[in-house]
């Protein structure tokens, strides 16, 4: 069945980075844009930016720019969100959903998020 | 960006009643040349990601129970389930598409009462 498999929980000191991965399954990789939101615990939920699987284009919010990276290896269709300069701020669960409708070339549309990993949590704790 | 603002925040209904939860969009999420609302309802239960309901603001995603309704245009937004089941106790999320940043409502917590 279509599925993100998310890398396991990890634990980070302030200022230091982490990748989180998402792995897919059950679907075409490089046809639908991957986003990731995260959320911070008891809190909602917050956009980092998406990735085209296809060509590799990326679209940041602005809050985490400079900060984030988003990539992607099509050969594993595994998506990855490496995030810098952690402090506590960051703490919180990960996620990574596919955006509902397929990738026109040519075409920027977004759509809503119809599959969502189990999510990463991250924390961060000196 | 636009801010999506939900309301309540909380809210308890008894079971088999309705409940209806509103989003407001500090400006229009409706794409004149498709006439189409860039909007969407999510539900999260505890520990669990969030689950797609309700996309184009009342198209229901393959699965959802009819219970769930999504209705609204423009700026303003509801989401109705019409008979309230013991397994609808979650977080309710909206969310606009139609620009970037997507962003979401700050979530309403539904109860029993």
């Amino acid at each position: 069945q279509v599925q993100l498999v998310h890398s396991e929980a990890e634990v980070k000191k302030p200022g230091a980075s982490v990748r989180v991965s998402c792995k897919s399954s059950g679907y075409t990789f490089t046809a639908y844009y991957i986003h990731w939101v995260r959320q911070a615990p008891g809190q909602g939920l917050d956009w980092l930016g998406w990735i085209n699987p296809h060509n590799g284009d990326t679209h940041y919010a602005q809050k985490f720019q400079g900060r984030v990276t988003m990539t992607r290896d099509t050969s594993i269709s595994t998506a990855y969100m490496e995030l810098n300069s952690l402090t506590s701020d960051d703490t919180a669960v990960y996620f990574c959903a596919r955006d509902r409708t397929t990738i026109v070339p040519g075409v920027f549309s977004l759509d809503a998020l119809d599959i969502w990993g189990q999510g990463t949590l991250v924390s961060v704790s000196s | 960006d636009i801010v999506m603002t939900q309301s309540p925040d909380s809210l308890a209904v008894s079971l088999g009643e309705r409940a209806t939860i509103n989003c407001k969009s500090s400006q229009s999420v409706l794409y004149y040349s498709n006439n189409k609302n860039y909007l969407a309802w999510y539900q999260q239960k505890p520990g669990q990601p969030p689950k797609l309901l309700i996309y184009w603001a009342s198209t229901r995603e393959s699965g959802i129970p009819d219970r769930f309704s999504g209705s609204g245009s423009g700026t303003d937004f509801t989401l109705t389930i019409s008979s309230l089941q013991a397994e609808d106790v979650a977080v309710y999320y909206c969310q606009q598409y139609y620009s970037t940043p997507p962003t979401f409502g700050q979530g309403t917590k539904l109860e029993i009462k």
